[in-house]
């Protein structure tokens, strides 16, 4: 049980277009889902903390109006990377909550290329 | 602010003697632990967690933490590791605050088993 999906699993987009990154929970309702990003050998950092149905929270340095989340029921959470540049390049991975918000389940990661 | 520190990029173990991958953290009040696996080009593995109760704890493939407070400390061992061990090995926080958080992730160590 406790899985978390991503789609698509890579992506390469050229420069000024936008990508929509999808995250499921399959087997669980997802009360809270986490946006993270990880650079080549860097660790991961949040991005963002997304409730069904209400706004997300976006951590510090994080510009909201480039990455457009929205998790729109207990199940789907999307990132839409807008107008995606060379340096937004990176790894992205999803996580869920279920009704325990103790443990995290994590998606596979998407591999964003803009070229 | 909470924080992760994993002094160590790489540790470099023989084939069945035992391992350690440290970490320590710093959060307000008590702290949610959690140790997580990475392979190549993968999401995150969860390994084991510690909310509260017995400093040690036992997790997926052989792995164990113990939860020092005093030393703020959670220390990743297994008594024998094996080649399949190596990957990348993440530390992550987050407060006992009500809701869910986003982890902070400590940089990563590389643990490397030789045959």
């Amino acid at each position: 049980g406790a899985v978390v999906s991503q789609h698509p699993s890579w992506v390469i987009c050229k420069s000024g277009t936008s990508v929509k990154i999808e995250c499921r929970s399959l087997d669980f309702q997802a009360t809270t889902m986490f946006w993270y990003r990880q650079f080549p050998k860097q660790s991961l950092m949040l991005m963002a903390t997304s409730n069904e149905g209400s706004k997300a929270t976006y951590e510090q340095g994080v510009e909201k109006d480039k990455f457009l989340i929205n998790h729109a029921s207990l199940t789907l959470s999307t990132l839409t990377v807008t107008s995606a540049h060379p340096e937004d390049s990176s790894f992205y991975i999803c996580s869920a909550t279920g009704s325990s918000s103790y443990e995290q389940y994590f998606g596979p990661g998407t591999r964003l290329t803009v070229t | 602010a909470q924080s992760v520190a994993q002094p160590e990029d790489q540790v470099n173990v023989a084939e069945g003697n035992p391992l350690t991958v440290k970490c320590t953290y710093s959060v307000s009040g008590n702290p949610y632990l959690f140790w997580y696996v990475q392979y190549p080009n993968r999401g995150l593995q969860f390994l084991l967690k510690y909310i509260t109760g017995d400093n040690l704890v036992k997790g997926s493939y052989g792995f164990e933490a113990e939860f020092n407070k005093s030393q703020t400390s959670f220390h990743l061992k297994k008594p024998s590791a094996l080649v399949s061990d190596s990957a990348l090995y993440f530390c992550a926080v987050r407060g006992s605050g009500g809701g869910a958080d986003g982890l902070t992730f400590g940089k990563g160590t590389h643990l490397i088993i030789q045959p």
